[in-house]
């Protein structure tokens, strides 16, 4: 099976960089991704890590390290528009298709 | 323009009815997939099809069933045996049924039982 943890919540201000982290146990590792959903809508993709590193893309930044179980997904610059839970998800070669998906996480950015 | 849509957007049920919720992809995606959410969880998978006429359980599968009879439609019946039927559904379709591909979501069905 797999474990995913990441916080509950995380509070920033704007203009502030926020980082979270994303921890997880899994056998058959098969890329991690991270999405974005603001409350009561669709997630939406924002990255995809398969190999150790950090991937940029903008503001968004996402880190994975496979021998620790461990990623970070990085915004900078933060604008209210960022307020949103961000999801963490891994797949596994043990079940196809089958993406865990940690609990999320709530950033809130104050003005 | 392309993407996935679910309807109803809200939907309340009395308890003991079937309900059917609607998703439809012009995508052109083989996967499709239903997620349930709800609070402080993580999205949980019901079900997957990676191809037409072909699906397979996920990890809460009992008291729901689907069909996919066509590429573009994956229509998901809560039924009466579901025991806590009340979350938000989420409808999701991805390029390829092999390996790891993003997933793009519908924006979902929240479904009120009483």
């Amino acid at each position: 099976g797999q474990n995913i943890d990441q916080p509950t919540e995380m509070t920033a201000t704007e203009g502030a960089i926020v980082q979270i982290n994303c921890t997880y146990q899994t056998s058959g590792f098969n890329g991690l991704f991270w999405y974005q959903q603001h409350a009561g809508e669709a997630p939406t993709f924002l990255s995809y890590n398969v190999l150790d590193g950090l991937e940029e893309k903008g503001r968004f930044s996402s880190f994975l390290s496979r021998s620790k179980g461990y990623s970070y997904l990085l915004l900078k610059e933060l604008q209210m528009k960022d307020s949103a839970s961000y999801l963490c998800a891994v797949g596994s070669t043990d079940s196809w298709g089958k993406l865990q998906f940690g609990a999320g996480t709530q950033v809130v950015v104050t003005p | 323009d392309g993407g996935i849509t679910q309807s109803p957007k809200y939907l309340f049920r009395k308890e003991g009815q079937n309900v059917t919720l609607s998703c439809e992809q012009n995508l052109n995606h083989d996967a499709m997939y239903w997620y349930r959410q709800d609070p402080g969880q993580g999205l949980r998978l019901i079900y997957y099809s990676q191809i037409v006429n072909d699906f397979q359980k996920g990890d809460i599968a009992e008291g729901y069933s689907v069909s996919r009879e066509k590429k573009e439609s994956f229509p998901l019946t809560v039924t009466s045996a579901q025991k806590n039927p009340t979350a938000f559904y989420l409808c999701a379709s991805s390029i390829s049924g092999q390996g790891i591909s993003p997933l793009h979501f519908g924006n979902g069905t929240r479904l009120t039982v009483t």
